[in-house]
């Protein structure tokens, strides 16, 4: 278990649809990292959050917002759904601004299908 | 170009084989490299990081950086059915992590 929780497990909603995934980081972890991980494109870096900032931006489409909450949890919003949208949604977290040493801790993820 | 290329596999060998994955990075400046671990329906976890040439060592992990050839390797040695994985090559960038496709491994009993 790496602490790191998301919500929900799965998820099935329709073309045009908006959802929103929840992560809470592990205990004392200030950054938490959105990733996109999909069969034809891997995992994907989607944003990064450190202490309630944004940090960092990756492939993260207009259609898609996130932001970190003063309790540090974070949540993603993904609007506008297209059946390309359909994918493991991870989390992670680490205790740095900065990723230096590349340790994050991921939750388990939370699974997406676009119908 | 992908910043990391990896070979996604499969690859399946039998019980006790020695399991080696390769990665190629475009990029000379980067300067850390990670392999993690994925298990089916699971997150990834960090396997292994260095941040220089040469090899290092866990056990039976062996990661291998040759920045000559901008080459990454990971050696899994006497390999057991339980490291039936997903493994991903990763490096840092301007402080972002990006990742390979993965090779996805299976240890035959």
């Amino acid at each position: 278990d790496s602490g790191v929780t998301q919500t929900p497990k799965h998820l099935i909603t329709a073309t045009g649809q908006r959802v929103t995934l929840r992560c809470s980081p592990r205990s004392g972890d200030l950054s938490v990292y959105w990733y996109q991980q999909s069969l034809d494109q891997g995992l994907q870096f989607l944003i990064q959050y450190y202490n309630g900032e944004e940090r960092a931006k990756g492939n993260i489409l207009e259609r898609f917002s996130a932001q970190q909450f003063p309790d540090l949890h974070s949540e993603l919003n993904l609007s506008s759904l297209e059946l390309g949208d359909s994918a493991l949604y991870f989390c992670a977290s680490s205790i740095n601004r900065e990723s230096n040493t590349g340790e994050l801790f991921f939750g388990e993820g939370s699974r997406l299908t676009v119908l | 170009q992908k910043e990391v290329e990896q070979d996604p596999g499969p690859l399946s060998v039998p019980e006790g084989a020695i399991v080696s994955l390769n990665c190629t990075y475009s990029n000379s400046a980067f300067q850390y490299f990670m392999w993690y671990r994925q298990y089916s329906r699971k997150g990834p976890e960090l396997l292994m990081y260095t941040y220089s040439s040469g090899n290092k060592e866990d056990g039976r992990f062996t990661a291998q950086v040759d920045k000559s050839s901008k080459y990454i390797s990971l050696f899994i040695r006497d390999s057991q059915p339980s490291d039936s994985a997903t493994y991903l090559c990763a490096k840092i960038n301007d402080y972002k992590l990006s990742f390979g496709a993965g090779t996805t491994v299976t240890v035959r009993a």
